[in-house]
């Protein structure tokens, strides 16, 4: 079975600059998703940035990009220039490459605090 | 864009009672999922459906929980006696290739 580790539940960053997420996930397929979802005070689960893992080149979305490393087996989220509307929580998550059922394995979650 | 809508948006309910959680997902997607957050916790999967049956379930979908797409659109979540624990957030989401939909979710308030 899959498993997704995020080792910082708290973290905070001062507006305008850059803060790293990190994630780390354990599986033993070849091809699967990678992805971070934000979460605002809403709750609602908002897609950050998708990484597919037979790519090696990194995904970015504006000011979020993503570190990917494969072999070994980790996944951080940047997030340059930040903004206070950043402050949420933020889930990454693995998906199997596979056609049909392929639920998402969540990991516990990262606080972000962005201050003025 | 075409979005997975859920009703009601919170939804308080006395312990034992039945309560029923809606989605409408995306028309044209196949996989459609339920998830739990209990507050200050990770989202955890429950169930996926398809082609109108179960296609897998978890652990904590036990007896008390049933879902059924009747009509074709809605995708309901049933929990037939509620307990203090099932208080969280509950998601729907439809899967397409290579991700997924989530609704705004349900939040879900047992007294």
């Amino acid at each position: 079975a899959q498993t997704v580790t995020q080792s910082q539940p708290e973290m905070s960053v001062q507006e305008a600059e850059t803060v790293t997420l990190s994630c780390t996930y354990d599986t033993s397929e070849n091809n699967y998703y990678l992805f971070w979802y934000k979460q605002p005070p809403s709750r609602q689960m908002i897609l950050v940035i998708r990484q597919e893992a037979y790519k090696q080149q990194n995904a970015t979305e504006n000011r979020f990009s993503v570190n990917f490393q494969k072999a070994a087996k980790s996944f951080s989220l940047k997030i340059s220039d930040s903004q206070l509307g950043d402050t949420a929580m933020y889930f990454c998550a693995f998906m199997n490459w596979a056609s049909g059922n392929t639920p998402l394995v969540f990991g516990k979650g990262t606080r972000l605090s962005v201050i003025a | 864009e075409p979005e997975v809508t859920q009703t009601p948006s919170h939804q308080v309910t006395q312990m034992g009672q039945e309560v029923i959680l809606r989605c409408v997902p995306i028309s044209n997607h196949l996989y459609f999922y339920w998830y739990r957050q209990i507050l200050g916790q990770k989202v955890e999967f429950l169930v996926s459906f398809y082609n109108n049956e179960i296609s897998e379930k978890s652990e904590i979908f036990d007896d008390q929980f049933s879902v059924e797409r009747p009509d074709g659109s809605n995708f309901t979540l049933k929990i037939r006696s509620t307990k203090l624990e099932d208080s969280a957030m509950y998601f729907c989401a439809s899967q397409y290739p290579g991700g997924y939909t989530f609704g705004s979710g349900t939040r879900l308030t047992v007294v």
